[in-house]
C-alpha cells in the first residue's frame, strides 16, 4: 500500500485565492511526521510546513497551513493568497517514528497559479 | 551561508558506465540523505547517513549503488555499470541532527542513461 497519496496531479488557482491541495497517508505507528515541500522547476526541495502526529493544533506558517485530520488520515495543504510564484509541484511527505530515517514522498500535485 | 550544493548538475552516461555523483551538505550537518526521483514521481529514500556511519542503505535498488561519506561531510553515491532505469533526479539532503525534521535539499543531479 502506498504510504502518501495525493490524488491531484494538476490544480489550478486564480491568483490571491486559496487553493488546497489533499495528501492522505497510511501508517500503524502512533508516532508521525507529516511535511510538504515545493518543488519549482528549478528543481529544488523546498520545505514548507510539518505536522507532528501528537499535536493539537493545525500547523500554520505565513499563508501555508495543514488541515490535520487524524481520524481520516488525511493532511492537506491550504495556501491562502496565491500568488504567481506559488506555481510548482507540491509534495506531501511522512516520516514515521519506527522507520526513523525514511522520508515517504507522495507523487506530487502540480499547481498552476493563474494571473 | 552555503546550502547543499551537488555535482555535476546534469550527467549523461552510456548504458554500462559507472558514475559518481557528489553532495556537499550544509557545514556541521550530522545527518545526509540521498533520494532518487524520476520523472513525474516523488523522491524515494535511497540511503542515510549520520556522519560517516551509513546507517540505512534500505533504498538502495541494487548492489550496482553505493553511497560513501568517509569523512561525515562530503558524499559520493556511485552507480556501476549504469542502466536505462537509473535515468532519475538524485537528491541530496541534509539535517542538523538525528531527529531534527528539517531536511534542506540540494538541487539534484540530473542523469540520463542512453
Amino acid at each position: 500500500a502506498q504510504k502518501i497519496t495525493q490524488t491531484q496531479p494538476g490544480m489550478f488557482v486564480q491568483e490571491k485565492e486559496a487553493v488546497t491541495l489533499d495528501c492522505t497517508y497510511d501508517t500503524s505507528d502512533p508516532s508521525y511526521g507529516l511535511f510538504w515541500y515545493k518543488q519549482p522547476s528549478s528543481g529544488e526541495m523546498i520545505f514548507l510546513i510539518y505536522q507532528g502526529s501528537y499535536d493539537q493544533q493545525n500547523a500554520t506558517e505565513g499563508r501555508y497551513s495543514l488541515n490535520f485530520q487524524k481520524a481520516r488520515k488525511s493532511a492537506n495543504l491550504v495556501i491562502s493568497a496565491s500568488q504567481l510564484g506559488d506555481s510548482a509541484m507540491y509534495f506531501c511527505a511522512m516520516r514515521e517514528a519506527n522507520t526513523g530515517n525514511q522520508f515517504y514522498f507522495g507523487t506530487g500535485t502540480s499547481l498552476t497559479v493563474i494571473p | 551561508g552555503a546550502g547543499v550544493s551537488q555535482s555535476p548538475r546534469y550527467k549523461v552516461a552510456k548504458r554500462g558506465q559507472d558514475v559518481a555523483l557528489r553532495c556537499d551538505p550544509i557545514s556541521g550537518h550530522v545527518s545526509l540523505f540521498w533520494y532518487q526521483q524520476a520523472l513525474g514521481q516523488g523522491p524515494e529514500f535511497l540511503t542515510y547517513f549520520q556522519n560517516e556511519a551509513q546507517l540505512d542503505k534500505s533504498g538502495l535498488p541494487s548492489d550496482r549503488f553505493f553511497a560513501e561519506r568517509p569523512e561525515g561531510s562530503v558524499s559520493t553515491l556511485k552507480i556501476q555499470r549504469t542502466q536505462q532505469e537509473d535515468s532519475a533526479v538524485y537528491l541530496c539532503a541534509s539535517s542538523s541532527g538525528l531527529l531534527s525534521y528539517e531536511q534542506y535539499f540540494g538541487p539534484g543531479t540530473r542523469l540520463t542513461v542512453t
